[in-house]
């Protein structure tokens, strides 16, 4: 069973603020993350996806993966009160599971003006 | 793209009665996960197809839960007879080949209520 934590929140950070959005996931060999962002009452969207070790940046975005340490994190830059939401890490499976992801508790962000 | 559809939207219904929500994937997606979503457990897997054929279902609470795929278009989860907890929303997904860099696209979800 894989097993893929996210730090339990709830997160504030004022506008302007980096949020920081932190996922850890218990396979060594899962090689594709996904970041999904849930706004409330509403379906999960895809945000960020990363496969390689390093950085990836889409606009104010930022995903990061560390796969020795099996750690990956989502930088929102200049967060704005439209990006509170519960941010949803996902890993996808290996092997006879390689279609389904597993998917983190979520992280609840509020940016407070 | 029309999205992942999903039906009822909404759904409040009794103890013991039989619900069925429905789902119609992303045309051309081989793969399709049925989840369900409370504060208490988060996003959890029920089930998911691929090619119409269920790979996993372990997740499936309870033999009140079944689930079908009768064609690559149109999927049902059925509970019968319902309980006040299974109260949740329930998200169907879909997603193409099941491929590393391929990812999930969600449904708006059924809020399902049982009094």
């Amino acid at each position: 069973q894989k097993e893929v934590e996210q730090n339990s929140g709830p997160l504030s950070v004022p506008e302007g603020a980096i949020a920081s959005l932190n996922c850890t996931y218990s396979d060594r060999v899962s090689q594709s993350f996904f970041w999904y962002r849930q706004y409330s009452g509403k379906s999960p969207e895809l945000i960020m996806s990363i496969y390689s070790n390093g950085d990836k940046e889409d606009g104010r975005f930022t995903a990061q993966l560390n796969k020795a340490s099996q750690y990956v994190s989502l930088l929102i830059r200049d967060s704005q009160p439209s990006d509170s939401a519960t941010y949803l890490c996902a890993v996808r499976g290996r092997g006879s599971t390689l279609g389904r992801l597993y998917f983190g508790r979520g992280t609840q962000l509020t940016v407070w003006p | 793209d029309a999205g992942v559809i999903q039906s009822p939207r909404h759904e409040v219904t009794e103890m013991g009665q039989e619900v069925t929500l429905r789902c119609k994937p992303i045309s051309g997606h081989d793969y399709l996960f049925w989840y369900r979503q409370t504060m208490m457990r988060g996003l959890e897997l029920l089930i998911y197809f691929n090619n119409n054929v269920p790979i996993d279902d372990s997740g499936m609470p309870e033999d009140r839960f079944s689930a079908k795929m009768p064609n690559a278009s149109f999927s049902t989860l059925k509970i019968q007879p319902s309980e006040p907890r299974d109260s949740a929303v329930y998200f169907c997904a879909s997603s193409r080949h099941g491929k590393e860099q391929e990812t999930q696209y969600f449904g708006p979800g059924t809020r399902l209520l049982v009094l």
